[in-house]
Protein backbone atom coordinates (compact mmCIF):
# COMPACT_ATOMS: atom_id res chain seq x y z
CA UNK A 1 0.00 0.00 0.00
CA UNK A 2 1.62 3.53 -0.77
CA UNK A 3 1.66 5.57 2.04
CA UNK A 4 3.59 8.87 3.46
CA UNK A 5 4.20 8.74 7.13
CA UNK A 6 5.40 12.20 9.22
CA UNK A 7 6.86 11.66 12.50
CA UNK A 8 6.35 13.24 15.26
CA UNK A 9 2.32 13.81 15.35
CA UNK A 10 2.95 16.76 17.07
CA UNK A 11 5.59 19.36 18.64
CA UNK A 12 5.99 21.74 21.27
CA UNK A 13 9.27 23.50 21.44
CA UNK A 14 10.52 26.76 22.97
CA UNK A 15 11.19 29.72 20.83
CA UNK A 16 14.90 29.26 19.47
CA UNK A 17 15.18 25.73 19.78
CA UNK A 18 15.79 23.69 16.61
CA UNK A 19 13.21 20.91 15.40
CA UNK A 20 13.28 18.47 12.90
CA UNK A 21 10.44 17.17 11.01
CA UNK A 22 10.24 13.43 9.29
CA UNK A 23 8.67 12.25 6.31
CA UNK A 24 9.00 8.38 5.09
CA UNK A 25 7.17 7.19 2.24
CA UNK A 26 6.46 4.03 0.35
CA UNK A 27 5.74 4.39 -3.66
CA UNK A 28 6.53 2.88 -6.53
CA UNK A 29 7.96 5.55 -9.13
CA UNK A 30 8.63 8.40 -6.76
CA UNK A 31 8.55 11.66 -8.81
CA UNK A 32 8.59 14.21 -6.02
CA UNK A 33 7.91 15.11 -2.52
CA UNK A 34 7.06 18.40 -1.55
CA UNK A 35 6.68 20.64 1.67
CA UNK A 36 3.57 22.61 2.88
CA UNK A 37 2.71 24.72 5.63
CA UNK A 38 -0.53 24.85 7.69
CA UNK A 39 -1.12 27.84 9.59
CA UNK A 40 -5.28 29.04 9.75
CA UNK A 41 -6.69 27.42 6.25
CA UNK A 42 -5.08 26.93 3.24
CA UNK A 43 -1.61 25.08 3.03
CA UNK A 44 0.97 27.29 1.67
CA UNK A 45 3.84 25.62 -0.51
CA UNK A 46 7.65 25.43 1.21
CA UNK A 47 9.98 23.14 -0.87
CA UNK A 48 9.93 20.34 -3.40
CA UNK A 49 12.63 17.65 -3.56
CA UNK A 50 13.24 15.43 -6.23
CA UNK A 51 16.98 14.54 -5.96
CA UNK A 52 19.04 13.24 -3.14
CA UNK A 53 21.48 14.68 -1.15
CA UNK A 54 20.31 17.68 -2.21
CA UNK A 55 19.37 20.33 0.37
CA UNK A 56 16.75 23.23 -0.34
CA UNK A 57 16.66 26.39 2.08
CA UNK A 58 15.03 29.30 2.45
CA UNK A 59 15.89 31.41 5.98
CA UNK A 60 15.64 29.50 8.92
CA UNK A 61 13.79 26.52 7.29
CA UNK A 62 16.21 23.50 5.16
CA UNK A 63 14.77 20.08 4.01
CA UNK A 64 16.76 17.40 2.38
CA UNK A 65 15.67 14.42 0.97
CA UNK A 66 17.12 10.53 0.74
CA UNK A 67 15.97 8.44 -2.20
CA UNK A 68 17.56 5.55 -0.85
CA UNK A 69 16.40 5.37 2.46
CA UNK A 70 12.76 6.89 1.62
CA UNK A 71 12.55 10.09 3.33
CA UNK A 72 12.83 13.57 3.45
CA UNK A 73 13.68 16.31 6.83
CA UNK A 74 12.52 19.64 7.26
CA UNK A 75 14.51 21.18 9.76
CA UNK A 76 13.76 24.70 11.59
CA UNK A 77 16.58 26.51 13.24
CA UNK A 78 15.63 29.55 15.24
CA UNK A 79 11.76 28.61 16.07
CA UNK A 80 9.68 31.40 16.23
CA UNK A 81 6.10 31.56 17.33
CA UNK A 82 4.60 32.36 13.83
CA UNK A 83 6.41 29.18 13.31
CA UNK A 84 3.48 27.50 15.11
CA UNK A 85 1.08 25.64 12.15
CA UNK A 86 1.20 21.88 11.19
CA UNK A 87 3.93 21.08 8.69
CA UNK A 88 2.20 18.31 5.97
CA UNK A 89 4.46 16.07 3.37
CA UNK A 90 2.98 15.02 0.11
CA UNK A 91 4.28 12.28 -2.21
CA UNK A 92 4.31 12.48 -6.22
CA UNK A 93 4.17 9.15 -7.72
CA UNK A 94 3.04 6.98 -11.03
CA UNK A 95 0.53 4.91 -10.10
CA UNK A 96 -0.13 2.43 -12.79
CA UNK A 97 -1.66 4.34 -15.32
CA UNK A 98 -1.96 7.66 -13.72
CA UNK A 99 0.21 10.18 -11.21
CA UNK A 100 -1.03 9.84 -8.36
CA UNK A 101 0.09 12.58 -4.98
CA UNK A 102 -0.83 11.60 -1.41
CA UNK A 103 -0.59 13.68 1.97
CA UNK A 104 1.07 12.56 5.24
CA UNK A 105 -1.44 13.44 8.18
CA UNK A 106 1.19 16.33 9.35
CA UNK A 107 3.12 17.38 12.41
CA UNK A 108 1.44 19.56 14.37
CA UNK A 109 4.23 22.07 15.88
CA UNK A 110 3.40 24.78 18.71
CA UNK A 111 6.48 26.84 19.67
CA UNK A 112 6.25 28.65 23.03
CA UNK A 113 7.01 31.66 23.54
CA UNK B 1 -3.16 39.16 -7.17
CA UNK B 2 -2.36 35.13 -8.27
CA UNK B 3 -5.21 33.22 -6.44
CA UNK B 4 -7.17 30.23 -6.35
CA UNK B 5 -11.07 30.57 -5.25
CA UNK B 6 -13.56 29.15 -3.91
CA UNK B 7 -17.18 29.68 -3.20
CA UNK B 8 -18.72 29.56 -0.84
CA UNK B 9 -16.75 29.23 1.80
CA UNK B 10 -19.17 27.94 4.16
CA UNK B 11 -21.73 25.43 3.40
CA UNK B 12 -24.54 23.78 5.45
CA UNK B 13 -27.29 21.46 3.68
CA UNK B 14 -29.23 18.23 3.40
CA UNK B 15 -28.55 15.06 2.51
CA UNK B 16 -29.62 14.28 -1.06
CA UNK B 17 -29.47 18.19 -2.05
CA UNK B 18 -27.33 18.68 -4.65
CA UNK B 19 -24.41 21.48 -4.33
CA UNK B 20 -21.37 22.42 -6.51
CA UNK B 21 -18.80 24.02 -4.87
CA UNK B 22 -16.78 26.48 -7.29
CA UNK B 23 -12.86 26.79 -7.95
CA UNK B 24 -11.04 29.29 -10.29
CA UNK B 25 -7.69 30.48 -10.85
CA UNK B 26 -5.68 33.04 -12.13
CA UNK B 27 -2.79 31.96 -13.03
CA UNK B 28 -3.23 30.34 -16.67
CA UNK B 29 -2.89 26.49 -14.63
CA UNK B 30 -2.91 23.52 -15.88
CA UNK B 31 -3.00 21.84 -13.40
CA UNK B 32 -5.87 21.71 -10.90
CA UNK B 33 -7.03 19.37 -8.18
CA UNK B 34 -9.54 18.87 -5.62
CA UNK B 35 -8.99 17.10 -1.33
CA UNK B 36 -10.71 17.01 1.41
CA UNK B 37 -9.28 17.40 4.95
CA UNK B 38 -10.59 15.36 7.63
CA UNK B 39 -9.07 15.37 11.14
CA UNK B 40 -6.67 12.24 11.60
CA UNK B 41 -6.78 11.75 7.88
CA UNK B 42 -5.05 14.23 6.85
CA UNK B 43 -5.75 16.10 3.46
CA UNK B 44 -6.93 13.33 0.55
CA UNK B 45 -6.96 13.68 -2.99
CA UNK B 46 -10.48 13.56 -4.31
CA UNK B 47 -10.07 14.46 -8.10
CA UNK B 48 -8.05 16.39 -10.46
CA UNK B 49 -7.68 17.67 -13.95
CA UNK B 50 -4.28 17.66 -15.86
CA UNK B 51 -6.11 20.68 -18.52
CA UNK B 52 -9.24 21.37 -19.99
CA UNK B 53 -11.30 18.02 -20.54
CA UNK B 54 -9.08 15.76 -18.93
CA UNK B 55 -10.42 14.48 -15.55
CA UNK B 56 -9.01 11.31 -12.96
CA UNK B 57 -10.08 10.00 -9.97
CA UNK B 58 -7.96 10.55 -6.94
CA UNK B 59 -8.25 8.36 -3.55
CA UNK B 60 -11.36 9.58 -2.43
CA UNK B 61 -13.64 10.05 -5.58
CA UNK B 62 -17.03 8.43 -4.32
CA UNK B 63 -19.74 10.59 -4.66
CA UNK B 64 -18.25 13.22 -6.13
CA UNK B 65 -17.98 14.54 -10.06
CA UNK B 66 -15.67 17.31 -11.57
CA UNK B 67 -15.57 18.79 -14.92
CA UNK B 68 -12.84 20.93 -16.58
CA UNK B 69 -14.77 22.90 -19.46
CA UNK B 70 -12.52 25.93 -19.36
CA UNK B 71 -8.92 26.16 -18.11
CA UNK B 72 -9.67 28.19 -14.97
CA UNK B 73 -12.44 26.71 -13.49
CA UNK B 74 -12.94 23.25 -11.67
CA UNK B 75 -16.23 22.84 -9.63
CA UNK B 76 -17.10 20.31 -7.72
CA UNK B 77 -20.27 18.54 -7.91
CA UNK B 78 -21.86 16.60 -4.79
CA UNK B 79 -24.68 15.11 -6.52
CA UNK B 80 -26.28 13.78 -3.48
CA UNK B 81 -24.79 14.87 -0.80
CA UNK B 82 -24.63 12.91 2.50
CA UNK B 83 -23.25 13.62 6.22
CA UNK B 84 -20.08 11.58 5.56
CA UNK B 85 -19.27 13.85 3.21
CA UNK B 86 -18.79 16.64 5.47
CA UNK B 87 -15.60 17.76 5.48
CA UNK B 88 -13.46 20.86 4.77
CA UNK B 89 -12.74 21.12 0.75
CA UNK B 90 -9.70 22.62 -0.85
CA UNK B 91 -9.30 23.22 -4.61
CA UNK B 92 -5.44 23.71 -5.82
CA UNK B 93 -3.77 24.40 -8.83
CA UNK B 94 -0.48 24.46 -10.20
CA UNK B 95 1.57 24.75 -13.18
CA UNK B 96 2.34 21.23 -13.78
CA UNK B 97 1.76 18.14 -12.11
CA UNK B 98 5.08 17.60 -10.04
CA UNK B 99 5.59 21.43 -8.81
CA UNK B 100 4.09 23.69 -5.96
CA UNK B 101 -0.03 23.67 -5.61
CA UNK B 102 -1.49 26.92 -5.22
CA UNK B 103 -4.22 26.39 -2.29
CA UNK B 104 -7.70 27.91 -2.26
CA UNK B 105 -9.09 29.32 1.35
CA UNK B 106 -11.16 26.17 1.66
CA UNK B 107 -15.03 25.28 1.52
CA UNK B 108 -16.49 24.07 5.11
CA UNK B 109 -19.20 22.10 3.82
CA UNK B 110 -21.91 20.44 6.87
CA UNK B 111 -24.13 17.99 5.84
CA UNK B 112 -26.87 17.14 7.69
Amino acid sequence: EDKVVQSPLSLVVHEGDTVTLNCSYEVTNFRSLLWYKQEKKAPTFLFMLTSSGIEKKSGRLSSILDKKELFSILNITATQTGDSAVYLCAVTYYGGATNKLIFGTGTLLAVQP
Amino acid sequence: EAQVTQNPRYLITVTGKKLTVTCSQNMNHEYMSWYRQDPGLGLRQIYYSMNVEVTDKGDVPEGYKVSRKEKRNFPLILESPSPNQTSLYFCASSGTYLYEQYFGPGTRLTVT
